[in-house]
């Protein structure tokens, strides 16, 4: 059974400065995707990963994914307010076009 | 830019009464999903379709829980009857590309039971 993990699951940190969410999945997956929620609304799709050392950048968000270690990082840089969400990865199962998310990292950018 | 749409976006009832939800996936996508996602917890799979047949529902409370995608287009989830557990933010998404499987998410139904 697939699992998903990240951590942390609360982050506080002050704008201007760098970070790192882990997702850490637990059985063979060959896809990893990043989705951001902002309180009461949807999932917005962010990255999607689909190879070993995948590396993928948009604005102050960088994902990778190291299918080896079955590992994918979310980096943030330079922290500003309006990043401030829940960020969701989620893994597939391979041969299944079916998602597993991990339990979510609340991220809160303080000014 | 093509939406998934769901209704009613909130739902308030007593236990034991009966709700459906409803979705209409974004045109051309073949494959949609209903998640549950329980407040402060990532989505959990309900069902999966591939068209109008049925994918997975390995997740879904088939005693209470009932779903169906009859023209293999838009579909409906219901429950019957609803228990206080039950109190969640359902979503919809659909997907046309097998290769990805990059999700698209509708805004959800937040249902309340008192």
């Amino acid at each position: 059974e697939l699992k998903v993990e990240q951590n942390p699951l609360f982050l506080s940190m002050q704008e201007g400065k760098n970070y790192t969410i882990y997702c850490n999945y637990s059985t063979t997956s060959d896809r990893l995707y990043w989705y951001r929620q902002d309180p009461g609304k949807s999932l917005e799709s962010l990255f999607v990963l689909l190879s070993n050392g995948a590396v993928k950048q948009e604005g102050r968000l960088m994902a990778s994914l190291d299918t080896k270690a079955r590992l994918s990082t979310l980096h943030i840089t330079a922290a500003v307010h309006d990043l401030s969400a829940t960020y969701f990865c989620a893994a597939s199962i391979q041969g299944a076009q079916k998602l597993v998310f991990g339990q979510g990292t609340r991220l809160t950018i303080n000014p | 830019e093509a939406e998934v749409a769901q209704s009613p976006r909130y739902k308030i009832t007593e236990k034991s009464q009966a709700v459906a939800f409803w979705c209409d996936p974004i045109s051309g996508h073949a494959t949609l999903y209903w998640y549950r996602q329980i407040l402060g917890q990532g989505p959990e799979l309900l069902v999966q379709f591939q068209d109008e047949s049925v994918v997975d529902d390995s997740q879904l409370p088939k005693d209470r829980f009932s779903a169906e995608r009859l023209k293999g287009v838009d579909s409906t989830l219901k429950i019957q009857p609803a228990e206080l557990g039950d109190s969640a933010m359902y979503l919809c998404a659909s997907s046309w590309d097998s290769y990805t499987g990059e999700l698209f998410f509708g805004e959800g139904s937040r249902l309340t039971v008192l």
